[in-house]
């Protein structure tokens, strides 16, 4: 009865490769996020999407794309692969209180168990 | 932009001690949130504490609590009566209130329970 899942959690692949990560959320969130950790434990925001929309799109190589078929799934397309790609890879979810003026506030941010990338 | 710092890369203690991890952050925003992530050995990211910065009453979750000073900037968390369990590493994140959402996380803090 997993709240936010991803699947796989362990992916080893060459350089060059094309692979994807997916992300579930059963919280009945509204927004979700990609988040990356990289070998010193530093996590960054790559993603956000809030139902369906992209709202966040930090300075991400375009290799990497983001897709949302709905609001409980946010998948991670990541297109020939580098060896400095190699990381974790978080998905989070919230719930979103949008507010009249059409700008929204975020409750706590719930993660999934994260993606272990490894290029080689 | 906001940014986070937390200034101990390490730190270990004595199962039972009381041990405080510190986190200072910069921003010019007035509302916002504070919290404090455990990440164990499993990697699973599992929010510890919350803070409204609105609030003035410190938070507060069994055995964790923080001590928030917004004229400083400041966001402690204390562990009392550590357990074994609480090894992990520990990262501070700050989220502002509106607008397009993210948590800015500092460096984090490797916490060692020992025996």
């Amino acid at each position: 009865d997993t709240a936010v899942s991803q699947t796989p959690k362990y992916l080893v692949t060459q350089m060059g490769n094309d692979k994807s990560i997916k992300c579930e959320q059963n919280l009945g969130h509204d927004t979700m996020y990609w988040y990356k950790q990289d070998s010193k434990k530093f996590l960054k925001i790559m993603f956000s999407y809030n139902n369906k929309e992209l709202i966040i799109n930090e300075t991400v190589p375009n290799r990497f794309s983001p897709k949302s078929p709905d609001k409980a799934h946010l998948n991670l397309h990541i297109n020939s692969l580098e060896l400095g790609d190699s990381a974790v890879y978080f998905c989070a979810s919230s719930q979103d209180g949008r507010w009249a003026s059409g700008d929204f506030s975020t409750d706590t941010q719930y993660f999934g168990p994260g993606t272990r990338l490894t290029v080689l | 932009a906001q940014t986070v710092t937390q200034s101990q890369p390490e730190m270990s203690v004595q199962e039972a001690e009381t041990v405080t991890l510190s986190c200072t952050y910069d921003t010019s925003e007035s509302n916002y949130y504070l919290f404090w992530y455990k990440q164990p050995p499993s990697r699973q990211m599992i929010l510890v504490i919350r803070q409204e910065a609105y609030k003035q009453q410190n938070a507060t979750e069994n055995r964790f609590s923080v001590n928030f000073q917004k004229a400083a900037k400041s966001f402690s968390l204390k562990i009392s009566d550590s357990q074994l369990g609480d090894t992990a590493m520990y990262f501070c994140a700050f989220m502002k209130e509106q607008g397009a959402q993210k948590l800015v996380f500092g460096q984090g803090t490797r916490l060692t329970i020992n025996p």
